[in-house]
C-alpha cells in the first residue's frame, strides 16, 4: 500500500516553456501533498505545501507565480514551472500524506532538464 | 528553530557489521519519527517508524527512540553493500506559525558498506 506515481519521470524542454509534473496517489486519499526539489547531492528542500482544495503554502524564496501548484482532488496534485529556464533543472520529488496520518510516502521523482 | 540534526557522513562500515545512525531533534513535543532511506538519483523511501520510547525492530533494522534526550537513531545488522545509501531522519514537528505538525527532514547520512 501507500503508492504515489508521478509522471513523467524525466522531461527535456526548452528555455521559456512550461512544463507540468502530475503526482498521484494510487491507493489512499492524499489530504495533503508535498513539493520537494533536490540538487546533484544536496538535501531534499521542501517546496510548497498542498492541501486538498486549497491553495498552496510555498516555502519562502519559492516563487509561487513560477511554481504553480493544483491540489484540485485527493488523488492527484500538479506542479506546473512556466517559463522555465536552465536553472530550474532539477529533480522535483512529491509526496503525500493521508488524513489523519503523519508519514509521508514519495513519488519517484520527476528528473527536469531545461535547455 | 525546530531542527532535525544527522553527521552527514560518510559513514563507511565493512560488510556484516553494525551500522548506527543516529538523530537529534529540537522540539520536545515531537511523537512521530521516521527513517527514510535514499538510493543516489532516486526518491526517499519510508524503511521504519517509531512512536515509543525505546527498540522497533523490523529485520534487519532496528530503529531506538529516547524522548528524554531527545535522539532516535537506526541500527542495521549485517550490513550489506546494498544498504549504501543516504538515510534521512524524519520528525514531526509543530509548526507553530502554521499551526499544525510538520514532518521535519535531516540532511541525511550517507552510509557506504565496504565488502
Amino acid at each position: 500500500g501507500a503508492v504515489v506515481s508521478q509522471h513523467p519521470s524525466w522531461v527535456i524542454c526548452k528555455s521559456g516553456t512550461s512544463v507540468k509534473i502530475e503526482c498521484r496517489s494510487l491507493d489512499f486519499q492524499a489530504t495533503t501533498m508535498f513539493w520537494y526539489r533536490q540538487f546533484p547531492k544536496q538535501s531534499l528542500m521542501l517546496m510548497a505545501t498542498s492541501n486538498e482544495g486549497s491553495k498552496a503554502t510555498y516555502e519562502q524564496g519559492v516563487e509561487k507565480d513560477k511554481f504553480l501548484i493544483n491540489h484540485a482532488s485527493l488523488t492527484l496534485s500538479t506542479l506546473t514551472v512556466t517559463s522555465a529556464h536552465p536553472e530550474d533543472s532539477s529533480f522535483y520529488i512529491c509526496s503525500a500524506r493521508g488524513f489523519g496520518r503523519d508519514e509521508q510516502y514519495f513519488g519517484p521523482g520527476t528528473r527536469l532538464t531545461v535547455t | 528553530q525546530k531542527e532535525v540534526e544527522q553527521n552527514s557522513g560518510p559513514l563507511s562500515v565493512p560488510e556484516g557489521a553494525i551500522a548506527s545512525l543516529n538523530c537529534t531533534y529540537s522540539d520536545r513535543v515531537s511523537q512521530s519519527f521516521f527513517w527514510y532511506r535514499q538510493y543516489s538519483g532516486k526518491s526517499p523511501e519510508l524503511i521504519m517508524s517509531i512512536y515509543s520510547n525505546g527498540d522497533k525492530e523490523d529485520g534487519r533494522f532496528t530503529a531506538q527512540l529516547n524522548k528524554a534526550s531527545q535522539y532516535v537513531s537506526l541500527l542495521i545488522r549485517d550490513s550489506q553493500p546494498s544498504d549504501s545509501a543516504t538515510y534521512l531522519c524524519a520528525v514531526n514537528i509543530l509548526d507553530s506559525g502554521a499551526g499544525s505538525y510538520q514532518l521535519t527532514f535531516g540532511k541525511g547520512t550517507k552510509l557506504s558498506v565496504i565488502p
